[in-house]
């Protein structure tokens, strides 16, 4: 079964704008991922955010956690055409069960 | 350096067939997972080795499904009597240690079409 669900599912922008994904789940969690998935390819980390902090960044990349609402986003700032891909949410509930529950995904197109 | 390897890229089967799907981890990396996405979804959790054993079986969907890492390195999953609900891209992943803080490291998949 899939925990989290992104929001939107598809989203569409162009070069230079911001581009923001949303992400809810259901149960506690230990840490929520956000990996990036292009066309035909395996997953890439992105970004790691621990239940106990409230906002990363890396590089273009940020990210904001709710434990309060169960929720995630990660925003892209000033995406570039190579941004395009899907992007996923994934959570680790622990307590011994290590594999992640991924959402859905949103799909992320850069307009050149 | 390398990174997480996976063969075949492609498996084409018949529906009530064998296959085997094998996964190289990045050398040094004791946990390594098993994934399936199917088309439109994210990937859906299946097992989790840590060294030899598997230490969460809980997403294999039912017992035609097994997977084995006998010498704590290389892992192969393996599907008896194929369905062609079982028609999915298996991903394979791994890293250093285990534990949720860990990142993992994914293969390009296998992707598996049962006719």
């Amino acid at each position: 079964s899939q925990q989290g669900e992104e929001d939107p599912q598809a989203l569409s922008i162009q070069e230079g704008e911001n581009a923001t994904m949303n992400c809810s789940y259901k149960t506690s969690i230990n840490n929520l991922q956000w990996y990036r998935q292009n066309s035909g390819r395996g997953l890439v980390h992105l970004i790691l955010i621990r239940s106990n902090e409230r906002e990363k960044h890396s590089g273009r990349l940020r990210v904001t956690l709710d434990t309060s609402k169960k929720s995630s986003s990660l925003l892209i700032t000033a995406s570039r055409a190579a941004d395009t891909a899907s992007y996923f949410c994934a959570t680790d509930v622990g307590g011994g069960a290590d594999g992640l529950t991924f959402g859905k995904g949103t799909h992320l197109i850069i307009q050149p | 350096g390398a990174g997480v390897s996976q063969t075949p890229s492609n498996k084409v089967t018949e529906k009530g067939k064998y296959v085997e799907l094998r996964c190289d981890p990045i050398s040094g990396h004791t946990a390594l997972y098993w994934y399936r996405q199917s088309l439109g979804q994210g990937p859906e959790f299946l097992i989790y080795f840590q060294g030899t054993g598997a230490a969460d079986d809980s997403g294999l969907p039912n017992d035609r499904f097994f997977a084995v890492r006998p010498e704590g390195s290389v892992s192969t999953l393996k599907i008896q009597r194929t369905e062609r609900g079982d028609s999915a891209v298996y991903l394979c992943a791994s890293s250093l240690l285990a534990g949720g803080f860990n990142e993992q490291f994914f293969g390009p998949g296998t992707r598996l079409t049962v006719l």
